[in-house]
């Protein structure tokens, strides 16, 4: 099945601080997400993004999709933002729906 | 508000005693599924519904079951609870179209001893 690689594993980050996220995956993929699983383990909605780039607030995601990547790009962290970081992917295929496959996740702290 | 509602959101229970977590859409979705989240395995499919009356198993269904019985309703049922079904699990829906945008519920974080 699709493999899905996210780096780093781990990241510390003052706050304001900016840091970048990286999910590589090994298919075609006619879907790809981001989600934030804060403390209380809700998994929480950043982006929908299967190709191109799209901004909200301080954050923002590209996925190059020919190339089998996406970043996101945090800015001014803040402690809220603490958490674990999922990229998700659908793999390519005509027709109907298919799960989604997650990666490892990011695990950011973000410290005052 | 679009939405997925799970209930409960936490729930203890004693091993062999039946139980059932809700999952409700609100957006008209064909397609449903749960996950199971675990430590160092990541996030992984229980089963799915592609639509009314139409289940199939996901990457790990053993000792789970599922119903489609309306649209918007997806329940998870675990008819004899053990041990290692204690986990954290999400509900999630989307159009059956693929590559369209997947949403998910709470989470459920159910403990079995």
């Amino acid at each position: 099945g699709i493999q899905v690689e996210q780096s780093p594993p781990d990241l510390i980050l003052q706050e304001g601080a900016n840091s970048t996220l990286r999910c590589n995956f090994s298919d075609s993929v006619n879907n790809l997400q981001w989600f934030h699983q804060n403390p209380w383990g809700q998994l929480i909605n950043l982006f929908y993004i299967p190709s191109g780039t799209k901004q909200n607030g301080r954050l923002s995601a590209t996925t190059v999709a020919t190339e089998r990547y996406s970043l996101l790009y945090i800015s001014s962290s803040q402690t809220t933002d603490s958490g674990v970081y999922f990229c998700a992917v659908e793999v390519k295929r005509t027709g109907t729906a298919s799960k989604l496959t997650f990666g490892t996740g990011t695990r950011l702290q973000v410290t005052l | 508000e679009a939405q997925v509602t799970q209930n409960p959101r936490y729930l203890i229970t004693v091993t062999g005693k039946k139980l059932t977590v809700t999952c409700s859409q609100n957006m008209n979705h064909e397609y449903m599924s749960w996950y199971r989240q675990d430590p160092g395995l990541g996030l992984r499919q229980i089963y799915y519904s592609m639509n009314v009356e139409v289940t199939d198993k996901g990457d790990v269904p053993e000792g789970y079951k599922v119903s489609r019985k309306e649209k918007r309703n997806f329940p998870l049922i675990l008819e004899s609870p053990s041990p290692n079904q204690t986990s954290l699990y999400f509900c999630a829906s989307s159009f059956l179209q693929g590559g369209t945008e997947a949403f998910f519920g709470q989470g459920t974080r159910l403990t079995v001893v």
